[in-house]
């Protein structure tokens, strides 16, 4: 049982453009999310996260939406760069630590 | 400020024999979790440690273990290894529970 989808394995967009990264999750008592940018064979390096009791955070070129009714987070990476070309996951947590449950990852490809 | 440090980053052993990996987390995080990644399965969730008890445990078999010493350090150790335990195993802190968590390089192994 997956708790949370990254339904789009893969996306690709043309630099200066904006990538639309999305996530949907199941567990009502997600509460904490993060996203992560990560190449093969190393760490995630943290991009940004927001809480729930926040509907947008903004950070630089990245923003993340919470759609908490619809069970919905996005990530917003605009003007888009061929150093984002990358894998993105994000990850969720509840009341229980820090337990990320982290979805299967889209794979951003951004062409000069 | 130095980051979350893995050792050794890369590694080969044999069926059955037993491994530890180490973790030093980044200095005043008293948080360390480890996680598991996979072709197949992802990033999975390991067990969690925090002031040197364990908080959280994910759905592994008693062969992977943790530890975590006062100085915040941790190492996870996997008994009896199977050819299915290869993978990229990633150690991350965080200052405490809804704080940012941030990972390391990870511990590539490899089970021949």
């Amino acid at each position: 049982d997956q708790q949370v989808k990254q339904n789009s394995p893969s996306l690709s967009v043309q630099e200066g453009r904006i990538s639309i990264l999305n996530c949907d999750y199941t567990n009502s008592m997600f509460d904490y999310f993060l996203w992560y940018k990560k190449y093969p064979a190393e760490g995630p390096t943290f991009l940004i996260s927001i809480s729930s009791i926040k509907d947008k955070n903004e950070d630089g070129r990245f923003t993340v939406f919470l759609n908490k009714s619809a069970k919905h987070l996005s990530l917003h990476i605009v003007p888009s760069q061929p150093g984002d070309s990358a894998v993105y996951f994000c990850a969720a947590s509840g009341d229980a630590g820090n337990m990320l449950t982290f979805g299967g990852g889209t794979r951003l490809m951004v062409k000069p | 400020k130095a980051g979350v440090t893995q050792t050794p980053r890369y590694l080969i052993k044999t069926r059955g024999q037993q491994v530890t990996l180490s973790c030093s987390p980044i200095s005043g995080h008293r948080s360390v979790s480890w996680y598991q990644q996979t072709p197949g399965q992802g990033l999975q969730f390991l067990f969690e440690y925090f002031s040197e008890t364990q908080r959280n445990k994910g759905n592994f078999p008693g062969r992977f273990s943790g530890r975590q010493f006062s100085n915040s350090r941790s190492e996870m150790n996997v008994s009896t290894l199977e050819l299915g335990d290869s993978a990229l195993y990633l150690c991350a802190s965080s200052q405490d529970f809804r704080n940012t968590i941030y990972f390391g390089e990870g511990s590539w192994l490899t089970v021949v």
